[in-house]
């Protein structure tokens, strides 16, 4: 089993539907979690980024953590075409300073 | 600032052809790893340094060197393309563990064909 899984998709939604990336995790030590944006042929950018359980909110996007179920998720809302790209999740344990774990990535289209 | 530069951007090599992917950034992180990505594998370590003279082996090492001989600079080597190293290879620099926030920073990549 891997340390984090997030279905690839592809997923295609209309322009302002609400959208929902999730991913699961097997390791209760994560505290730190992240999701990046990656557009094609381009670098991971961070968007969110949450320090242990609860949500975050910036904008039209909302981060959730529930650690009791190991799940988090990213909300879009308003989604626009420009925010096309593939989602990643990435965790953490706190002081250890070898290794991420990233989940395989969502494809994300919004169609006009 | 910068952030995290990778040079070259792109690159073509024959089997059995040598070539180093350079790395800098500019946030003066102690941490840097190189990561290959291919499509439906996702992200995958090959090396990582936790500080200047340092490196480790990451999750897919074999075939590839590195080197961190100054705190800016992460070096990956490849001494014998092989196919099979094909890929889009990410640098990416982290913020000392321990402090408020923990997240790494991407460069923009360095896509490689080995023919």
């Amino acid at each position: 089993q891997k340390e984090v899984e997030q279905d690839p998709g592809p997923l295609s939604v209309p322009e302002g539907a609400i959208v929902s990336l999730n991913c699961t995790y097997s390791n209760s030590a994560f505290q730190y979690f992240m999701w990046y944006r990656q557009y094609s042929r381009k670098g991971p950018e961070l968007l969110m980024y949450t320090y242990s359980s609860g949500n975050k909110e910036d904008g039209r996007f909302t981060a959730q953590v529930d650690k009791s179920s190991k799940y988090i998720s990213l909300f879009i809302r308003d989604s626009q075409p420009s925010d096309s790209a593939t989602y990643l999740c990435a965790m953490s344990v706190p002081n250890t300073g070898n290794q991420f774990y990233f989940g395989t990535g969502t494809s994300l289209t919004v169609i006009p | 600032n910068a952030g995290v530069t990778q040079t070259p951007k792109f690159r073509v090599l024959k089997t059995g052809q040598s070539m180093t992917l350079l790395c800098a950034q500019d946030m003066n992180h102690e941490y840097m790893y190189w990561y290959r990505q291919d499509p439906g594998m996702g992200l995958r370590l090959i090396h990582y340094s936790v500080g200047e003279g340092t490196t480790a082996k990451g999750e897919v090492p074999d075939g590839y060197n590195v080197s961190r001989l100054k705190k800016q600079n992460f070096l990956l080597g490849l001494e014998s393309a092989a196919p099979s190293q094909t890929s889009v290879y990410f640098c990416a620099s982290r913020q000392l563990a321990g402090e408020s926030t923990d997240t790494q920073y991407f460069g923009p990549g360095t896509r490689l064909t080995v023919l």
